[in-house]
């Protein structure tokens, strides 16, 4: 079935570094991709997304590439801030049975330190 | 955006009694939601899909009987953690689909977080 694998955290870094999570999906056809950011007790934010092959998603200075041909989705942003802490979860739309149904990953922690 | 709200935010009940978490799309219409459990610092669990005027559909291992959902409006999902026991407390996420847009976006709740003594 679908899946979908993150690097693990937590990710620790200082303020104004560049910010790679990589995330690459198993996946029937091709299906939407979303990353979704979770700051602490609170509910999912949708990050970026992007819906085909070369798209790239962005969003409050992050930004993610659909690549086809080596199944990734990375999100990257360029300066950090100390305000970006959060878990981020990378996922997809289950494309078999047409449920809708999302598949995530298992989450990265980013830690921004002044 | 699309705004899914929650309520409570937060709960904490006896054992043995019954909760009941509310999801509401604020500005769209969600003929179609969904709920999940996450248990500290782990990934989101899908626990069932609501769909408006059907029964829900549950996920392989959760009970429907103890996780009642009902999806009486386009707006309103439910659901009620029935006969509570300590190893129900999690936090509950709920998400809806908004039907406008064609990527099957999935827009989440912020949480409720259930305590059950």
């Amino acid at each position: 079935g679908d899946s979908v694998t993150q690097m693990e955290g937590p990710v620790t870094l200082s303020e104004e570094a560049f910010l790679t999570i990589n995330c690459t999906y198993t996946a029937t056809g091709y299906p939407s991709l979303f990353w979704y950011v979770q700051y602490p007790g609170e509910g999912l934010q949708l990050l970026l997304k992007a819906t085909k092959a070369d798209d790239k998603g962005s969003n409050k200075g992050f930004e993610a590439t659909y690549r086809k041909e080596t199944t990734s989705f990375h999100l990257e942003k360029g300066s950090v801030q100390v305000s970006d802490s959060a878990v981020y979860f990378c996922a997809l739309i289950d494309g078999s049975g047409n449920t809708g149904k999302l598949i995530f990953g298992q989450g990265t922690t980013l830690q921004v330190k002044p | 955006g699309a705004v899914v709200s929650q309520h409570p935010s937060w709960v904490i009940c006896k054992s043995g009694t019954s909760v009941k978490i509310e999801c509401r799309s604020l500005d769209f219409q969600a003929t179609t939601m969904f709920w999940y459990r996450q248990f500290p610092k782990q990934s989101l669990m899908l626990m069932a899909t609501s769909n408006e005027g059907s029964k829900a559909t549950y996920e392989q291992g959760v009970e429907k009987d103890k996780f009642l959902i009902n999806h009486a409006s386009l707006t309103l999902s439910t659901l009620t953690v029935t006969s509570a026991h300590p190893e129900d407390s999690s936090f509950y996420i709920c998400s809806a689909r908004d039907p406008r847009d064609y990527t099957d976006t999935q827009y989440f709740g912020p949480g409720t977080r259930l305590t059950v003594l």
